[in-house]
């Protein structure tokens, strides 16, 4: 079965500065997907960037970019310039396709607080 | 224009009851979800449904019911409630194809007491 791991639970980061969250997960597919989901306090979870398991290149949305090591199974999110609007729950999450349907499944989150 | 759309926002209810929480989506989807949050903000799937058939329940207590008329809604019924039922529930949705984002609602925060 498909695992996602966050070792982190909660993090913290000066406005400005640069952090990165870490997310590993385990499959032996060698097609997939994978994303990064916000949670910000209003609950709603936004989309942040995705990753094709078959593109050796790293996505990036603006200040967001992954590092994805498909070797090794890791996929951390790196945020620039992090803004106070930044601080929320951030999800990891691995998409496959099982049982005739597309299944996400989420690690445990990274609480990330952006300090002024 | 909300994407996919969850009601109530808010239930509380007391410990026995029967409630209903109802999701719609208008982007056209195929795929429809159930998650539950829990207190520690674990995600965990509940039911996955298909072009309005069952695909996956994840071994959900049988006081669960999904039910989804037509491919736009996927409605959770949840019978004789009780206190570990307590979290946030999410519908959400995502086209039959690869690469492509769980579109999801903005919760149904459900207490028990």
């Amino acid at each position: 079965a498909q695992t996602v791991t966050q070792s982190q639970p909660e993090m913290s980061v000066q406005e400005a500065e640069t952090v990165t969250l870490s997310c590993t997960y385990d499959t032996s597919e060698n097609n997939y997907y994978l994303f990064w989901y916000k949670q910000p306090p209003s609950r709603q979870m936004i989309l942040v960037i995705r990753q094709e398991a078959y593109k050796q290149q790293n996505a990036t949305e603006n200040r967001f970019s992954v590092n994805f090591q498909k070797a090794a199974k890791s996929f951390s999110l790196k945020i620039s310039d992090s803004q106070l609007g930044d601080t929320a729950m951030y999800f990891c999450a691995f998409m496959n396709f099982t049982s005739g349907t597309y299944k996400y499944i989420f690690g445990t989150g990274t609480r990330l607080k952006v300090l002024a | 224009d909300t994407a996919v759309s969850q009601t109530p926002k808010y239930l509380v209810t007391q410990m026995g009851n029967d409630k209903s929480i109802k999701c719609e989506q208008n982007l056209g989807h195929d795929t429809m979800y159930w998650y539950k949050q829990d207190s520690k903000k674990f995600l965990k799937i509940m039911f996955s449904y298909n072009n309005k058939e069952l695909i996956i329940n994840e071994t959900v207590p049988n006081r669960f019911s999904p039910k989804s008329p037509d491919k736009a809604h996927l409605n959770l019924h949840i019978n004789s409630l009780e206190l570990g039922d307590s979290a946030v529930y999410f519908c959400a949705s995502s086209p039959s194809f690869r690469g492509t984002e769980a579109f999801f609602g903005q919760g149904t925060r459900l207490t028990v007491v």
